[in-house]
């Protein structure tokens, strides 16, 4: 099982509001950045949120970020359709001489 | 525009080792704000974390992989390449190569921050 974890399967109708938990400890969440991808079908994913609460250029202001303590969450507003994909939490830990983990990832349906 | 472009055999033999390439055009590999990583994907499971490599050769992995894993890099063809060896079917997957920003608070620190991803290309272990 994944260091951080997600819930499975999240859902939500065009237009509502959505958040993805990310749940992770002391070694890596609550000291480290979290990070936050997208991965539509068949494709690479993408970088939707960085240091916790920042987006990259041309990431639309609809998603949002945020951590308190060991936990992390995406939040997705203005639900559309094209928002269904697979979306994976990450943060570094510093145990084990540090290393990357990643959540087992949230499939969003929108329906 | 960054292009990473992951290059290495589709099929690899139980016990014989995985080695890939990723071929950087449109940045330098030796920037000294970034560190160039590995991420692969089992079919329909989640992503992993292989490892990263900054341009002068420093690398980071996943514990449970170091056993196995090589990262290098080659500056002068503006390349990195992982060698995974005693492959099992374990080891099928996307293999992505990836650029990872490593800048924050004006220091280089190792963090998941992947700003650019490779297409990813599929290895399978199998005989």
């Amino acid at each position: 099982q994944s260091v951080l974890t997600q819930p499975p399967s999240a859902s939500g109708t065009p237009g509502q509001r959505v958040t993805i938990s990310c749940s992770g400890s002391s070694s890596n969440i609550a000291n480290n950045y979290v990070y936050w991808y997208q991965q539509l079908p068949g494709t690479a994913p993408k970088l939707l949120i960085y240091w916790n609460n920042q987006r990259p250029s041309g990431v639309p202001d609809r998603f949002s970020g945020s951590k308190s303590g060991t936990s992390a969450s995406l939040a997705i507003s203005g639900l559309r359709s094209e928002d269904e994909a697979d979306y994976y939490c990450a943060a570094w830990d510093d145990t084990l001489s540090g290393h990357a983990v990643f959540g087992g990832g949230t499939q969003l349906t929108v329906l | 525009q960054l292009q990473l472009q992951e290059s290495g055999p589709g099929l690899v033999k139980p016990s014989e080792t995985l080695s890939l390439t990723c071929s950087v055009s449109g940045g330098s590999i030796s920037s000294t704000s970034y560190n160039w990583g590995w991420i692969r994907q089992p079919p329909g499971k989640g992503l992993e974390w292989i490892g990263n490599i900054y341009y002068s050769g420093s690398t980071y992995s996943n514990p449970s992989l170091r056993s196995r894993l090589t990262i290098s890099v080659d500056t002068s063809k503006n390349q990195f390449s992982l060698k995974l060896n005693s492959v099992t079917a374990a080891d099928t997957a996307v293999y992505y190569c990836a650029r990872v920003s490593c800048m924050v608070r004006g220091v280089c620190a190792q963090t998941p921050n992947i700003d650019s991803w490779g297409q990813g290309t599929l290895v399978t272990v199998s005989s």
